[in-house]
């Protein structure tokens, strides 16, 4: 298996473009959940997936969107990046299945908005 | 809102010498509280949860509901322990959602 996977690793944006960060996973996972990492901020919760079709808001929401079409994949669209957006972007997964659930995360995208 | 607080953003200890990371969390009901880990270039994982009561890579965590705390200690610090420290809070039956602290970044002096 795979894990979680995220693409790109990397990335520069202008400020006003749009890109998606890509992440997938392969454990058949429920949930599943964008974080941002931030310097002395920890992490904060975007948007989370609790199964295909199904979508809310967490803590950090504004300006970004997603969507759950299939259970693998859930994409965090940047609609019109803005230099506060620069941060390191995590997926994560769970299987929502008995109490000792434990979040599966990817590797990371690092993102610079200029 | 709930909300876990880390009072040390870094914490520098001697091999050999004991570890406590600090974590308070502030919520009314039964909370899930877990430790995640990140090593350099390495991704997020899962070191400790309470609900285990587990010893992992020597590390220990015991939930006080009293003090409302999670304090992560180990006995013997070892130069891999050096990492990033997040202390995190799932609300009961909701387990999709974590609440993180901000980090402790943990250095082990050789």
């Amino acid at each position: 298996n795979a894990g979680v996977t995220q693409t790109p690793k990397f990335q520069v944006l202008k400020t006003g473009q749009s890109m998606t960060l890509q992440c997938a996973q392969d454990m058949n996972h429920e949930y599943m959940s964008w974080y941002r990492q931030d310097p002395g901020m920890g992490l904060r919760l975007i948007h989370y997936s609790v199964g295909a079709g199904i979508t809310d808001q967490g803590e950090v929401p504004n300006g970004y969107n997603v969507s759950r079409s299939t259970t693998e994949d859930f994409p965090l669209r940047l609609l019109s990046a803005a230099p506060s957006q620069t941060s390191v972007y995590f997926c994560a997964s769970s299987s929502g299945a008995g109490g000792l659930n434990e979040q599966f995360f990817g590797p990371g995208t690092r993102l610079t908005v200029l | 809102a709930q909300r876990v607080t880390q009072p040390e953003k870094l914490l520098s200890v001697f091999k050999g010498a004991p570890v406590e990371l600090k974590c308070n969390y502030s919520y009314s009901g039964s909370p899930e509280l877990f430790w995640y880990v990140q090593y350099s270039r390495q991704r997020l994982q899962l070191l400790l949860r309470h609900i285990s009561r587990e010893s992992i890579k020597g590390f220990t965590a015991d939930l006080n509901k009293g003090e409302t705390s999670f304090h992560l200690k180990k006995p013997f610090a070892q130069e891999e322990d050096s990492a990033m420290y997040y202390c995190a809070l799932r609300l009961g039956g909701r387990r999709e959602k974590l609440t993180f602290g901000t980090g402790t970044r943990l250095t082990i002096i050789p």
